[in-house]
């Protein structure tokens, strides 16, 4: 069974502050996803990965950075969060031959 | 005007009933088509997957596309309480690191 987990289930942080996002997934998958799902807008994908220290923009990368130094792993960074920021976070990763996503259980993250 | 248009709901069916839930889409290079579950507090998963037009059964699930009209459906039959949950429908061109396109979600009640 694929398993991809997140550092936290629920994050409250203050406007300002560097934010630290952690995915990890145990399949040895080569592509890793950041997507941000708000009501009405569905998800929406931040940034990907197709490989380690490999990284592309997704729709909406803007105050959003990624890192990919492991192939397990894939962070998300919030370098100065601010309340439209305040949102669910979903990891989600994917191998090379299939086209289906599997996602962690999504970070809520609240920016007062 | 969104790439994949969907009815955010709610939905709500008494048990047993035959659900139908739908998404339009307006880029017509798309060619792979899914529906995710997403129960509350969790990550979405895959349900069901299509390539190109035709359907697809899986149980009490059918998924249908209609290339010809940039239209995709789920029928639910027999319904449970337990399909409670959130649809999403995604979709995907054949190239590129598999960027999935979803749908705002619809949020389906089925009530005993």
């Amino acid at each position: 069974d694929v398993k991809v987990t997140q550092s936290s289930r629920y994050l409250v942080k203050r406007t300002g502050e560097k934010v630290f996002l952690e995915c990890v997934q145990d399949m040895d998958h080569e592509n890793m996803f950041w997507y941000r799902q708000d009501p009405g807008l569905g998800l929406r994908l931040i940034y990907f990965s197709y490989d380690v220290k490999m990284k592309e923009k997704g729709d909406i990368p803007e105050g959003y950075s990624v890192s990919r130094e492991k192939k397990e792993r894939f962070s998300l960074i919030l370098e100065s969060a601010s309340t439209n920021q305040t949102s669910m976070y979903l990891c989600a990763s994917e191998g090379d031959s299939s086209y289906e996503q599997y996602f962690g259980p999504g970070t809520r993250l609240t920016v007062t | 005007q969104k790439e994949v248009e969907q009815d955010p709901g709610p939905l709500s069916v008494p048990e047993g009933a035959i659900v139908s839930l739908n998404c339009t889409y307006s880029n017509s290079a798309f060619q792979y088509f899914m529906w995710y579950r997403q129960y509350s507090r969790k990550g979405p998963e895959l349900l069901m997957y299509t390539y190109s037009s035709g359907n697809k059964e899986d149980g009490r699930f059918t998924a249908q596309v209609d290339k010809s009209s940039k239209y995709i459906s789920l029928f639910i039959r027999d319904s449970q309480p337990s399909d409670s949950a959130t649809y999403l429908c995604a979709m995907t061109t054949s190239g590129g690191y598999n960027k999935l396109i979803f749908g705002a979600g619809t949020r389906l009640a089925v009530h005993p």
